[in-house]
């Protein structure tokens, strides 16, 4: 079965300051989606950004991008000018690619993420 | 803007208590989750579903938990009979899948569950 660790319980970062969130996952499938989302005090689950294992090139998305390294299982988010609204539990997620399609996400613990005004 | 909806938003119940939560997948989707959040044990998987078969239910208690599809637009999680370590946030999702194009998984808003 998949995991998704992430180590960082609570990182904290400077309003306009650049912080990197830590996930690391483990499976034996070549093909698969890795996911940031993001979990404000409201509840909401909000997809932040996505990764296809086969694609070589990061994603990315305004001020946030990711470190997706294939060999390692490493998928890490960068967050860029880090703004208040940016403060939320952030939550990392594995999917795999099976043919039979959308199929359910595996989720880290989550790192809080507090933004220092 | 489509969104996934979910009723209640909140509830507070007693020990013994049949809960029912409803879920409205975004119109077009497929493909419905039934997530759980908790402090112990984070989000997991309860049950999902395609085009309103099961597919997956092995996360869910079967002995007080149910989650049907009575049409296309709508998904319930049953709980009967409750009891304290049911209380959680339980989330649905959508998504849709068409041959082998996968979507992104849209999450409603939640529904806390408290119960006594």
């Amino acid at each position: 079965a998949q995991t998704v660790t992430q180590s960082q319980p609570e990182m904290s970062v400077q309003e306009a300051e650049t912080v990197t969130l830590s996930c690391t996952y483990d499976t034996s499938e070549s093909d698969y989606y890795l996911f940031w989302y993001k979990q404000p005090p409201s509840r909401q689950m909000i997809l932040v950004i996505r990764q296809e294992a086969y694609k070589q090139q990061n994603a990315t998305e305004n001020r946030f991008s990711v470190n997706f390294q294939k060999a390692a299982k490493s998928f890490s988010l960068k967050i860029s000018d880090s703004q208040l609204g940016d403060a939320a539990m952030y939550f990392c997620a594995y999917r795999s690619s099976l043919l039979s399609g959308n199929t359910p996400l595996v989720f880290g613990k989550g790192t809080r993420l507090s933004v220092i005004a | 803007d489509a969104r996934v909806t979910q009723t209640p938003r909140h509830k507070v119940t007693e020990m013994g208590q049949e809960v029912t939560m409803r879920c409205q997948p975004i119109l077009g989707h497929n493909t419905v989750f039934w997530y759980r959040q908790t402090m112990m044990q984070g989000l997991e998987l309860l049950a999902y579903f395609r085009n309103r078969a099961p597919l997956d239910d092995s996360g869910m208690p079967k002995d007080r938990f149910s989650a049907e599809m009575p049409d296309a637009t709508l998904a319930t999680l049953k709980i009967q009979p409750s009891e304290p370590r049911d209380s959680a946030v339980y989330f649905c999702a959508s998504g849709l899948q068409q041959g082998l194009r996968t979507d992104t998984q849209y999450f409603g808003p939640g529904t806390r569950l408290t119960v006594l």
